[in-house]
């Protein structure tokens, strides 16, 4: 049964950090993987999406890895601002048009 | 990309009462999904809905307490039936557009 864990589960840096946020999954067995930002009544937003045979995609100040080897993802985020407050969400596809296994997120904080 | 509208965002129900929440894209896709998301826990799917045919459920939920329609490419709804506190939960729909999955802004629930 695929799980997937993020870690940290809360993390808050200073105005201007670079960061990491961290997730794994138990089965490297994936369709794509995804990141997701969730903001408090707002639903959730696509970051980015990795196919099982890429390594990184990026978008602005965003970079996520994959090594499905050893099942771990990361989200690198440049210069961090405070509009980067918010939850971050992985979730692992098995197949095209799968459902999606989500890990509990991490909330991130960033202080003016 | 797809703009999905939800409704109600947020509500009070009694214990034993029912509510149906309504999803709405602006254009036309196969899959529709519901998911659930329990305080400080990570979304997980409940069903998915295909037009003209029933709803698949994942393990865990049935059709009877999660009843699910899906009258048309653009819509669906989603009812929790006989309601009780352990049910105060973000309910949310999101569709596939693509690779990528899109969501709506989440209903949500509490119980009393």
């Amino acid at each position: 049964k695929q799980e997937v864990t993020q870690i940290p589960a809360a993390l808050s840096v200073p105005e201007g950090e670079n960061l990491v946020l961290n997730c794994s999954f138990t089965d490297s067995a994936i369709y794509n993987l995804q990141w997701f930002r969730q903001d408090p009544g707002k639903g959730l937003t696509s970051l980015l999406l990795i196919q099982s045979s890429q390594r990184e995609q990026t978008s602005g100040r965003l970079n996520a890895s994959l090594d499905k080897s050893s099942g771990r993802s990361t989200l690198y985020i440049a210069a961090s601002q405070p509009g980067d407050s918010a939850t971050y969400l992985c979730a692992v596809s098995t197949n095209q048009g799968g459902k999606l296994i989500f890990g509990q997120g991490t909330e991130l904080s960033v202080k003016p | 990309s797809a703009v999905i509208s939800q409704k109600p965002s947020r509500d009070i129900c009694q214990r034993g009462t029912s509510l149906t929440i309504q999803c709405q894209v602006d254009s036309q896709v196969t899959m529709m999904f519901w998911y659930r998301q329990q305080p400080g826990q990570s979304l997980t799917l409940i069903a998915t809905a295909n037009q003209g045919s029933e709803a698949t459920y994942e393990s865990g939920f049935v059709i009877d307490k999660f009843p699910i329609s899906r009258p048309n490419l653009t819509f669906s709804t989603l009812t929790v039936s006989n309601m009780s506190p352990e049910d105060s939960s973000i309910y949310l729909c999101s569709v596939g557009v693509g690779e990528k999955l899109f969501f709506g802004s989440g209903t949500q629930l509490s119980v009393l």
